[in-house]
């Protein structure tokens, strides 16, 4: 069985300031983990992925995550945030579960850009 | 060309309505997709099929009725549908061996009344 848990449904960061969003992942075989963003009405979109390699993942927009298997982490970072990434974001873990290949979406963590 | 297409963007149907939801994807991808996502809330997996053939049904009512035509098209076919069956549908695509990212398309809005 796998599960993805964000921390924070709702984060606040002033624009240019640092973003953190966290995610940490269950998976009983190696995981591959995604990010997704979210706008209003839209679909979702691809951030970035780990697969296998370089644990430190560059993805679209200025945004990396970083696996950490000893902490089952893969937190989504920004050095400097900008009004545009005012989203929704959805952590994900892709694996098996109930014999076939699942993927496995978080809560969902809504970052603010505050002007 | 990494776009999966929806169709309609909004539908807004009767209790006793039958209405179809399209999807359709030209980058190869022999897995398809079907999710329902409520507001506030993360997609939530209702179907998939791998190779035309349905592999997964998340244990859907019968009032949702998926097709899958040919490798590049995807349908929702929904009759008798309830006010609680209102949410975006998503469809998505993505190659069929693991590790591999699936791609969303915009999404059909629709509301039951």
């Amino acid at each position: 069985a796998q599960s993805v848990t964000q921390l924070g449904s709702h984060v606040s960061v002033s624009e240019g300031a640092l973003v953190l969003l966290r995610c940490n992942y269950s998976s009983s075989v190696p995981p591959y983990l995604f990010w997704y963003v979210q706008y209003p009405n839209q679909g979702l979109q691809l951030l970035l992925k780990y697969t296998t390699g370089a644990t430190l993942v560059k993805g679209i927009n200025g945004f990396e995550a970083e696996f950490k298997k000893s902490e089952t982490s893969f937190h989504l970072t920004k050095p400097s945030a900008h009004m545009s990434d005012a989203a929704e974001y959805f952590c994900a873990v892709r694996g098996f579960s109930g014999g076939y290949q699942k993927v496995t979406f978080g809560t969902g963590t809504k970052l603010q850009v505050i002007p | 060309d990494t776009e999966v297409t929806q169709t309609p963007k909004h539908l807004v149907m009767g209790m006793t309505n039958k209405k179809s939801l399209k999807c359709e994807q030209h980058m190869g991808h022999r897995a398809m997709y079907w999710y329902k996502q409520k507001a506030k809330k993360p997609p939530e997996l209702m179907f998939v099929y791998s190779y035309e053939k349905l592999s997964i049904n998340e244990s859907v009512p019968s009032r949702f009725s998926p097709e899958c035509p040919n490798s590049s098209l995807l349908n929702l076919h929904l009759h008798a549908l309830q006010p609680e069956d209102s949410a975006l549908y998503l469809c998505a695509s993505s190659q069929v061996t693991q590790g591999h990212e699936q791609y969303f398309g915009p999404g059909t809005r629709l509301t039951v009344t």
